[in-house]
């Protein structure tokens, strides 16, 4: 099957610095990418559509200046959460179109202190 | 509305059937799907239904759709200890653009 990877599974940063998150899709090319944000113990938010070549697109509510997303490739995109405080802890999944299916990565865990 | 609901807490004894029930609002989904998501990992996609079929049958998994009354099944049969995670049931449409909203995912507690 399709596998979509993620780096790192795990970081924890202090407050104010930023950080990268990189999405790979392994055995395929994906135009289109998502980041989701998932908190304890509930469902996956919807945070941003990465497309290859153009800018991404941001849910409601979702602040593009504080969650870069870069789609420099068919193969990959980033999430950089800069100035990065305890509020954006969470579990950032993404997740990789082929066909009808979508593929989910393993997930970060970030832990901002 | 796009809400997509799931009962939040499933226990079953190991051999029995699981059935973890899911119901969505939008009537313009295209597929509907169930992921499966062990503790501390990423979402597994298990199967999917295109919301034009009735069942499908996938070795221990059978999904069941009533497009009428927009209600979503998933039954595991012969329910093992390796199972127990949270399933997450999702509804997509790719009209203007491909979305997937998801249910709050179902804890499937199996007892040996």
């Amino acid at each position: 099957g399709a596998v979509v990877s993620q780096h790192p599974s795990r970081v924890i940063c202090k407050s104010g610095t930023s950080v990268k998150i990189e999405c790979r899709s392994l055995d395929f090319q994906a135009t289109t990418m998502f980041w989701y944000r998932q908190f304890p113990k509930q469902s996956l938010m919807l945070m941003a559509t990465s497309n290859e070549g153009s800018k991404a697109t941001y849910e409601q509510g979702v602040e593009k200046d504080k969650f870069l997303i870069n789609h420099a490739s068919l193969t990959l995109s980033t999430l950089t959460v800069t100035s990065a405080h305890p509020e954006d802890s969470s579990f950032y999944i993404c997740s990789a179109i082929r066909g009808d299916e979508q593929y989910f990565g393993p997930g970060t865990r970030l832990t901002v202190t | 509305g796009e809400d997509v609901e799931q009962s939040l807490f499933l226990s079953v004894r190991e051999g029995d059937s699981s059935v973890i029930n899911c119901t969505y609002t939008d009537s313009s989904s295209t597929y509907l799907y169930w992921y499966k998501q062990e503790p501390g990992a990423g979402l597994q996609l298990l199967t999917y239904i295109f919301s034009n079929m009735d069942m499908k049958q996938d070795q221990r998994l059978t999904v069941l759709l009533n497009k009428k009354d927009k209600h979503l099944s998933l039954r595991i049969a012969d329910t093992q200890t390796g199972d127990s995670a949270i399933y997450f049931c999702a509804e997509s449409r790719n009209t203007g653009g491909f979305k997937t909203i998801f249910g709050a995912g179902t804890r499937l507690f199996v007892k040996a």
